[in-house]
């Protein structure tokens, strides 16, 4: 059981190329998450699917595109990658939703540290 | 949006108890508090939660006031492994994190 993994761990991209990072989950939930962290700061939520083939904005969502093509995939998409995208991704799933209003437990993957130059 | 406040770093001696406070004075009744951590850059890994009532697992306790405005989580024995810093998120406030708290803990 691999939980949660991110692919790839590392990238440098420069302005305007484009890329797509990968999560998968092997634990069947139906609910994830795309998260940017900034140095020295927390989280914010990009974008969330609550199950196979939907997705909705977060905190964050401009410049960025998502997928849910399968329940254990989350796709995210940069389709011109600026400096200002240069952070740490981290994808994170969860039986029910994740809404402070539930005793709901979200797990992270170890993260993708994306560079743009 | 229910806001945290958090101390933004504390130190613990191994072996002893670790107090983190988190200030959530605009949460809701029907608001749960959660609480993260994060080691070194890797991915947050779930501590607790609860919603009223004190919570207690392997890794944690919580303590929730009886006015819902603050909570503390307690690491009962603190380990070298524990320097991480810990967010406490109460409600829903964009599902986003604030900065934390950073928690070093000396031998």
């Amino acid at each position: 059981n691999a939980g949660v993994t991110q692919t790839p761990k590392f990238r440098v991209l420069k302005t305007g190329q484009s890329m797509t990072l990968l999560c998968a989950q092997d634990m069947n939930h139906e609910y994830m998450y795309w998260y940017r962290q900034d140095p020295g700061m927390g989280l914010r939520l990009i974008h969330y699917s609550v199950g196979e083939g939907t997705t909705a904005k977060g905190e964050v969502p401009d410049g960025y595109n998502v997928s849910r093509l399968k329940k254990q995939n989350f796709l995210l998409g940069l389709e011109s990658a600026a400096p200002s995208q240069t952070s740490v991704y981290f994808c994170a799933s969860t039986t029910i939703p994740f809404t402070g209003l539930t005793a709901s437990e979200q797990y992270f993957g170890p993260g993708t540290r994306l560079t743009v130059t | 949006d229910a806001k945290t406040t958090q101390p933004t770093s504390m130190d613990c001696a191994e072996g002893r108890a670790a107090n983190l406070p988190c200030n959530h004075s605009t949460i809701s009744g029907n608001e749960y508090v959660y609480w993260y951590r994060q080691i070194h850059s890797q991915g947050p890994q779930y501590i607790i939660h609860g919603l009223k009532n004190n919570e207690t697992n392997e890794m944690a306790s919580l303590i929730i006031t009886e006015d819902r405005k603050s909570s503390t989580l307690i690491l009962p024995h603190a380990t070298l492994r524990d320097t991480a810093v810990y967010y406490c998120i109460a409600g829903y406030n964009k599902l986003s994190f604030g900065a934390g708290t950073t928690v070093t803990v000396r031998a």
